[in-house]
């Protein structure tokens, strides 16, 4: 099944201790990217990824890590955690061959609700 | 700055009815929009697209109209199901950058039974 893996799902944790969410996709596709969602605001992007070893910063990239040493995984890093973090993440991957083939169409994981105490 | 703005964070429709969920954007230079729909613990799944090119998109029971020179566009969905509450995003992107999306804040439809 074609699909965005994240772990962890949930997590708590306290400030200052340094956290990974892994995402995966199996869908051979070059783009990937983090979301995250807070309530009145949306889906605002942190880091996003056009290829292996490419990443760049979205709108929110303060207090965040990324890399991409591999196409299938997209790591987001989280050095010392803050309870400004605590948010719900999305990793999403699409194709990105341009507008017509509807490659930009992102396919969304499932998420992971992070709490920072 | 919000780029892109869904001013109704709630609407509530009766099942058979019509939904409209509207969306504004600012950036001159989006050609590309997307609606998703998200329901609880899971995420976004794509829904609908439209390019500047055109003014409206249909699929089914969804359709998605573009006024470009407002700045704005909407999501139709005739008849409303329950199964269609969510929340509603609509997003847009630059041809330029691709997969880049912004999204706005999102709508929670409610189709009562």
């Amino acid at each position: 099944e074609a699909q965005v893996t994240q772990n962890p799902r949930y997590l708590i944790t306290v400030t200052g201790k340094k956290l990974t969410v892994t995402c995966s996709q199996n869908m051979n596709h070059e783009y990937m990217s983090w979301y995250r969602q807070d309530p009145g605001l949306g889906l605002r992007q942190i880091y996003y990824s056009m290829n292996v070893e490419v990443t760049d910063k979205g709108d929110v990239p303060e207090g965040y890590k990324v890399s991409r040493k591999e196409k299938r995984n997209f790591p987001l890093i989280l050095e010392s955690p803050s309870p400004n973090q605590t948010s719900l993440y999305f990793c999403a991957s699409s194709l990105r061959q341009g507008l017509d083939s509807g490659a930009n169409v992102l396919t969304f994981g499932a998420g992971s609700r992070l709490t920072v105490l | 700055d919000q780029q892109v703005k869904q001013n109704s964070p709630s609407l509530s429709v009766q099942e058979g009815r019509i939904s409209i969920l509207n969306c504004d954007y600012t950036n001159s230079m989006f050609d590309y929009f997307l609606w998703y729909k998200k329901y609880p613990a899971e995420g976004p799944t794509f829904l609908i697209s439209i390019s500047s090119i055109k003014d409206k998109n249909e699929d089914g029971r969804f359709t998605v109209f573009l006024n470009k020179s407002a700045k704005h566009l909407s999501l139709h969905i005739v008849p409303s199901q329950p199964g269609d509450s969510a929340v509603y995003f609509c997003a847009a992107s630059e041809e330029t950058s691709g997969s880049r999306l912004t999204f706005g804040e999102g709508t929670q439809l409610t189709v009562n039974p």
